[in-house]
């Protein structure tokens, strides 16, 4: 079954730092996404992108924040210069809207981001 | 802003009880997803509900999706221990495409 990869699974990093985060969507999705998830809390929705731009973003997606699709298959989010609050699970979806789909999320298994 | 709240937070049940969990949004969906995360998992895609009043089952869960496209619940029969995890609603609001999860409810189920 076709599934979303990311990686790393874990980085640990030093306040300040820039971290990229990668994700493999689902081969035939269109739109991608990235939420993250602050221990025992909710899922946040950070941003969703299609056709190679983005389509939406919450005010957590602020200028620290970038997302990029290099080439034809991997969905990378960047943060810069990171803060102790950005520790968080981050996890990338991917979906495919259209006729006969439920336009469900399919979920990596999620990048854990630790900041020092 | 648009925002999706549900409740109870926690729900401890004995094993065999039933469970439910209710959503609210602030303002009409258009239409409402519900995710399963079990403790250090994924959110994995339950079910999605579009029309109103919407009724839809899966084998011992029972969702539906309010008259006014503002609420939905999750209803689980008899549970069990693979039940165990926390239930989230995610809706969509009209003119986006993004998800707006709900804060979660987790269950604990006792054998």
């Amino acid at each position: 079954e076709p599934e979303v990869t990311q990686t790393p699974s874990h980085q640990v990093t030093q306040m300040g730092q820039e971290v990229i985060l990668r994700c493999v969507p689902i081969s035939n999705h269109l739109y991608f996404y990235w939420y993250r998830q602050i221990l025992g809390q909710k899922v946040e929705f950070l941003v969703s992108f299609y056709n190679n731009e983005i389509s939406e973003k919450s005010e957590i997606f602020d200028d620290q924040f970038s997302v990029e699709r290099p080439d034809g298959s991997n969905f990378t989010l960047k943060i810069r210069s990171t803060k102790l609050e950005d520790s968080a699970m981050y996890f990338c979806a991917s979906s495919q809207e259209g006729l006969g789909n439920t336009g469900e999320l399919f979920f990596g298994e999620g990048s854990r981001l630790t900041v020092l | 802003g648009q925002q999706v709240m549900q409740i109870p937070q926690y729900q401890h049940v004995q094993e065999g009880e039933d469970f439910t969990t209710y959503c609210n949004s602030s303002t009409t969906l258009s239409n409402i997803q519900w995710y399963k995360q079990r403790p250090g998992g994924h959110p994995v895609f339950l079910i999605q509900l579009v029309k109103s009043g919407e009724v839809k089952k899966q084998k011992r869960l029972t969702f539906q999706f309010g008259e006014a496209k503002k609420n939905s619940s999750l209803h689980i029969t008899a549970t069990q221990t693979t039940d165990v995890g926390t239930y989230f609603c995610a809706g969509r609001f009209e003119g986006t495409y993004k998800y707006i999860f709900g804060t979660g409810t987790r269950l604990k189920v006792l054998a």
